[in-house]
């Protein structure tokens, strides 16, 4: 069964770019998470779909962030214009299970703004 | 202050040693304690998880959970080079819907020598 997997692995913007992030969750997953780490701080959580449907999106610092999944499978996260503090790695996980169901993380997309 | 309080070390250990890794919180709320373990360029993967004060032994890992103190550990037992890696503490709390929101710990880095 492969994993979540994240495109790109890497990228680098320049400020008031726009970079698009997407997310491949394990097939059959309604659950569906994004996170952010910025360097030296915690992993916050930005927003939960449940198939299509946004759930929760207490997370997403501001209207610069767009995140959507189309027929509830795959899942993408705008940044449009991007701003220097937006770098960070951005971890998508997916999950069977509302609750507690354990969540899988792919590697996450490593984005530097410059 | 941040809701969940853990030292990023690095901790640095010879083979075989108890490692003892640690967290604390300040949030009554939080519900569920868990462990993920991070290896460079990967994303999070569960290690374990548990819910209320005691021990959970899986393996050569034991949780462990203080909720009169707030404060959760992780023990490895006859720690291996394939043990170095990132630790992270997240703690769940309740949302609307039967949902929960993962709050993280910073990591503590750990590196086991041969």
């Amino acid at each position: 069964e492969a994993g979540v997997t994240q495109f790109p692995s890497h990228s680098v913007i320049e400020k008031g770019q726009t970079v698009t992030l997407r997310c491949d969750p394990i097939s059959g997953h309604d659950n569906l998470y994004w996170y952010r780490r910025v360097m030296g701080k915690e992993i916050k959580f930005l927003l939960h779909f449940v198939k299509e449907s946004k759930q929760d999106e207490s997370g997403m610092p501001n209207n610069r962030f767009l995140a959507e999944r189309t027929g509830g499978t795959y899942s993408t996260l705008k940044v449009q214009p991007a701003e220097l503090e937006d770098s960070g790695v951005y971890f998508c996980a997916s999950s069977p299970r509302q609750g507690l169901g354990e969540q899988y993380f792919g590697p996450g997309t490593r984005l530097t703004v410059t | 202050q941040k809701e969940v309080e853990q030292d990023p070390g690095p901790l640095s250990v010879p083979e075989g040693a108890i490692v003892s890794l640690n967290c604390t919180y300040s949030n009554s709320a939080f519900q569920y304690f868990m462990w993920y373990r991070q290896y460079s360029r990967k994303g999070p993967e569960l290690l374990m998880y548990t819910y209320s004060s005691g021990n959970k032994e899986d393996g050569r890992f034991t949780a462990q959970v203080d909720k009169s103190s707030k404060y959760i550990s992780l023990f490895i037992r006859d720690s291996q080079p394939s043990d170095s890696a990132t630790y992270l503490c997240a703690m769940s709390v309740p949302k609307a819907g039967n949902n929960r929101k993962l709050i993280w710990g910073l990591g503590t880095s750990l590196a086991v020598n041969p």
